[in-house]
């Protein structure tokens, strides 16, 4: 019965460097949205993908950051030539079908920019 | 557009207290109100939810929160706080069931022995 599963759950990256992180959603869940967590801060939204498709991206940065949530394989957040101010705790959070509004976290990717 | 307020950063309590975390939205229409908890190091868990109906919601390890349309209020509440209960605690609104859900700043919570 797992769960959200987020990988890798540290990485770290020099300025410029990509940097790729990965959301498998819970079984039989089609909705995946992604948020960044700051230190001391709440959670941000960025996107929110459906299989193939781009719901609303409107929290997602213009530049560097991308997202997509393929037919097959995991959802995958993006983001190119990486900046300190990206070091944040990424979560993936998964929905259902059964429409109960609620969400299912992973345990967040780390992101450290040296 | 939506918004959360958490009015308290930061709150401590003793064990064995009563607790009431605060949160105020701004939604136009009636939300979907949520709380959730997290614990350091760790991914976000449900307690409950508010869709409609009965404005007193319970929730899992004895929270309840209570919705209030004319204050805009969603407080959250257990009678007897226990030291499990220390973690970072949110609020959040969506619009619909499936629509991207904001989260408040957060309340962190601290339980002395």
């Amino acid at each position: 019965n797992a769960g959200v599963m987020q990988n890798p759950r540290h990485l770290v990256r020099r300025r410029g460097q990509e940097a790729r992180l990965r959301c498998s959603p819970m079984k039989g869940h089609s909705h995946v949205y992604w948020y960044r967590q700051l230190p001391e801060e709440g959670l941000k939204f960025m996107v929110y993908l459906q299989k193939e498709n781009i719901i609303d991206e409107s929290g997602m940065p213009k530049e560097r950051f991308s997202a997509e949530f393929p037919k097959e394989g995991p959802s995958i957040l993006r983001i190119q030539q990486v900046v300190r101010g990206d070091s944040a705790a990424y979560f993936c959070a998964s929905a259902g079908q059964a429409n109960t509004g609620e969400l299912f976290f992973g345990e967040g990717s780390r992101l450290t920019v040296l | 557009a939506q918004s959360v307020t958490q009015p308290d950063i930061h709150i401590t309590v003793s064990e064995g207290a009563s607790l009431e975390l605060r949160c105020n939205y701004s939604y136009g229409a009636t939300p979907y109100l949520f709380w959730y908890v997290q614990s350091p190091g760790q991914g976000l868990q449900l307690l409950l939810k508010y869709f409609s109906g009965d404005t007193l919601v319970q929730g899992i390890k004895g929270f309840e929160a209570e919705f209030k349309r004319s204050q805009s209020s969603f407080n959250l509440r257990k009678p007897s706080v226990h030291w499990s209960d220390a973690a970072e605690y949110f609020c959040a609104v969506g619009k619909t069931s499936y629509d991207k859900v904001i989260f408040g700043p957060g309340t962190s919570l601290s339980v002395i022995p």
